[in-house]
């Protein structure tokens, strides 16, 4: 059983670029989240998707936007690369939110992004 | 809102000794509550989880949490390191089922902790 997957593993952009993000989530799984961990810090909650729409978001500029497709992959696009945009990227997935008591958000090893 | 406090951002033990990590969380509703550890270029691994029910939880590789409301905390404890337990140890909370913050996860800083033979 595969767990959570990311594409690609690093990436390098030049300021003022754009970059988009891969995730497979864990087989069974339909719910996407999707972290910022900038170096020496805890992730920071960008957004989650369910049913193919956003349903949360942390405090993350509109250059960030994403999509869930049919198959519950999904995609982290970001507009107007900056260098502060420069981190390891984390991608989790779960269960449907509505089952409570069976919460819990397993991740992938992340993308690395570098904006030079 | 909410957010989460981890007390030491570096722990250095040595191996057979107790492991203790301190998290204290802030959250206006009642808060689930977890451990992950990162190792070195990898993603998070979650350790144990607080949800409902008994407030001593016990996760993997020996690890276990309390988790005390009445002084908003959720400390890591493991009675005897191992030397593959040095890593990064992310404290994080999120709203319970039915909130509005449920599903959103917010991580403290991590401690690192170092494991010395």
């Amino acid at each position: 059983d595969a767990g959570v997957t990311q594409s690609p593993t690093h990436l390098i952009k030049t300021r003022g670029q754009q970059v988009t993000l891969r995730c497979s989530p864990k087989s069974g799984h339909d719910t996407v989240s999707w972290y910022q961990q900038a170096l020496g810090q805890g992730p920071q909650f960008i957004f989650q998707y369910y049913e193919e729409e956003e349903r949360q978001r942390g405090n993350f500029p509109d250059r960030f936007s994403g999509h869930q497709f049919p198959n519950y992959s999904s995609e982290l696009n970001v507009n107007a690369l900056l260098l502060g945009d420069s981190a390891l990227y984390l991608c989790a997935s779960s269960l449907a939110m509505g089952l409570a008591g069976s919460y819990e958000q397993y991740f992938g090893p992340g993308t690395r992004l570098t904006v030079t | 809102a909410q957010s989460v406090t981890q007390l030491g951002s570096h722990v250095s033990v040595s191996e057979g000794a107790l492991v203790l990590l301190r998290c204290n969380y802030s959250s206006s509703v009642p808060p689930y509550l977890f451990w992950y550890v990162q190792y070195p270029n990898q993603g998070l691994q979650l350790l144990l989880k607080y949800t409902t029910g008994a407030t001593l939880v016990k996760g993997i590789n020996g690890f276990e949490a309390e988790f005390k409301k009445s002084e908003t905390s959720f400390h890591l404890t493991k009675p005897s390191a191992h030397m593959s337990d040095a890593a990064e140890y992310f404290c994080a909370v999120s709203g319970n089922a039915g909130g509005t913050s449920y599903g959103k996860l917010t991580f403290g800083q991590g401690t690192i902790l170092t494991v010395h033979p």
